[in-house]
């Protein structure tokens, strides 16, 4: 079961800050936030993940709130290329029966148009 | 080598057909995937390997049998599908199935069509 709400589809201008939101307000202590994109007709691509601090890599920043039940992920100058679903996702990493399981959410929609 | 490749790319069978998929990585991940995904909806965990043993199987129907006959290698045997089976069928590896850095790699699927 997707333990995480997100708004179906955004827009966003290129060369803009995309800012997607998840709330994952059951979200428990030993559960990362995970964030995964697919462009349409192909794999899913893992983008980042989180526990409680803020996380940045090359390809996205994840802010997440101090009570930990929301997030948002950040592109910060979104592309063309950057039209995919987006999918927040929150597992477990260690021992536990939903260990290796990812539950995919219905995502976002987010499309940057020129 | 940072790719899981999948063949067939299309593959249209009639119902009382015998096929399978194939899925192939080489970055020495222990847990590999199959998943199933139709039309936009999101998609839905259908067994894990790992180490090359079946660790999970999401109450799949037999008509789907998977095979890990290798580290490398992740077959999905179909026969007696439905039409209703029809959809994009992804395969995806990790490293192992902890860890909190174990991001699944996923292949550009298979896309199936049961006539």
């Amino acid at each position: 079961d997707a333990k995480t709400t997100q708004p179906t589809s955004m827009d966003c201008a290129e060369g803009r800050a995309a800012n997607l939101p998840c709330n994952h307000s059951t979200i428990s202590g030993n559960e990362y936030v995970y964030w995964y994109r697919q462009i349409h007709s192909q794999g899913p691509q893992y983008i980042i993940h989180g526990l409680k601090n803020n996380e940045t890599n090359e390809m996205a920043s994840l802010i997440i709130t101090e009570d930990r039940k929301s997030s948002t992920l950040i592109l910060p100058h979104a592309t063309l290329r950057d039209t995919a679903v987006y999918y927040c996702i929150v597992r477990v990493a260690a021992r536990g029966s939903t260990l290796g399981r990812l539950y995919f959410g219905r995502g976002t929609q987010l499309t940057v148009w020129p | 080598d940072t790719e899981v490749t999948q063949t067939p790319k299309h593959l249209v069978m009639g119902m009382t057909n015998k096929k399978s998929l194939k899925c192939e990585q080489h970055m020495g991940h222990r847990a590999m995937y199959w998943y199933k995904q139709k039309a936009k909806k999101p998609p839905e965990l259908m067994f894990v390997y790992s180490y090359e043993k079946l660790s999970i199987n999401e109450s799949v129907p037999s008509r789907f049998s998977p095979e890990c006959p290798n580290s490398s290698l992740l077959n999905l045997h179909l026969h007696a599908l439905q039409p209703e089976d029809s959809a994009l069928y992804l395969c995806a590896s990790s490293q192992g199935l902890a860890g909190v850095t174990n991001e699944q790699f996923f292949g550009p699927g298979t896309r199936l069509t049961v006539l």
